[in-house]
């Protein structure tokens, strides 16, 4: 059974630009999370989906920032304008149900020069 | 606010010998701890995980244990392998989410 999917592995974009970040979750797995981590920091959560639908996006750093899971399968973060401080590696999760651990993908790095 | 955070940041072991990785939270109201391991350029993988209503869970080769009077969690790794050179996080969630709080990471280098 294949993991959590992340593409790409690796991104490179100037201040400004927009970038995409996909996460393709474990089939099956309603509840899906991104997390990122910056340079030298903890990971932190971004938000959560059950579903399509958002559970908790506490973690959303502002609005230049946007995730959605259409159809409730896989899911998008955009970041729209990107800023240097943005530059870190997002990590997508998904889990079966509640009060379980998440498996993590791989994650994206993101670079913003 | 609550965070979860570790004691040591690199963690030194001779191949063979136990690890002991140590991480300290806050938050009296966690009731589920998790521990990862992330290796270079992969995502945090899960190892073993416990509730509140356990102080001890054992894995192969892993034991967590878990003192909820001095809100500590520990990782011991046994007959620790050039493999499990990793970092490794310990995680808490509480209100049954998996939105769980990473503290910074133990680097845990095993020396051949």
């Amino acid at each position: 059974e294949a993991g959590v999917t992340q593409f790409p592995s690796h991104s490179v974009i100037e201040k400004g630009q927009t970038v995409t970040l996909r996460c393709d979750p474990i089939s099956g797995h309603d509840n899906l999370y991104w997390y990122r981590r910056v340079m030298g920091k903890e990971i932190k959560f971004l938000l959560h989906f059950v579903k399509e639908s958002k559970q908790d996006e506490s973690g959303m750093p502002n609005n230049r920032f946007l995730a959605e899971r259409t159809g409730g399968t896989y899911s998008t973060l955009k970041v729209q304008p990107a800023e240097l401080e943005d530059s870190g590696v997002y990590f997508c999760a998904s889990s079966q149900g509640q009060g379980v651990a998440a498996f993590f993908g791989q994650g994206t790095r993101l670079t913003v020069v | 606010g609550e965070n979860v955070g570790l004691h040591l940041p690199t963690l030194s072991v001779q191949e063979g010998d136990n690890s002991i990785i140590n991480c300290a939270y806050s938050n009296s109201a966690s009731d589920y701890f998790i521990w990862y391991k992330q290796e270079s350029g992969k995502g945090p993988q899960f190892i073993i995980d416990i509730r509140s209503n356990m102080d001890k869970r054992q894995g192969q080769r892993v034991t967590v244990l878990l003192n909820k009077t001095v809100k500590h969690l520990s990782l011991q790794i046994a007959a620790t392998q050039p493999g499990d050179s990793a970092v490794y996080f310990c995680a808490e969630n509480s209100g049954g989410y998996q939105k769980v709080t990473f503290g910074i990471g133990t680097k845990l280098q095993v020396i051949p």
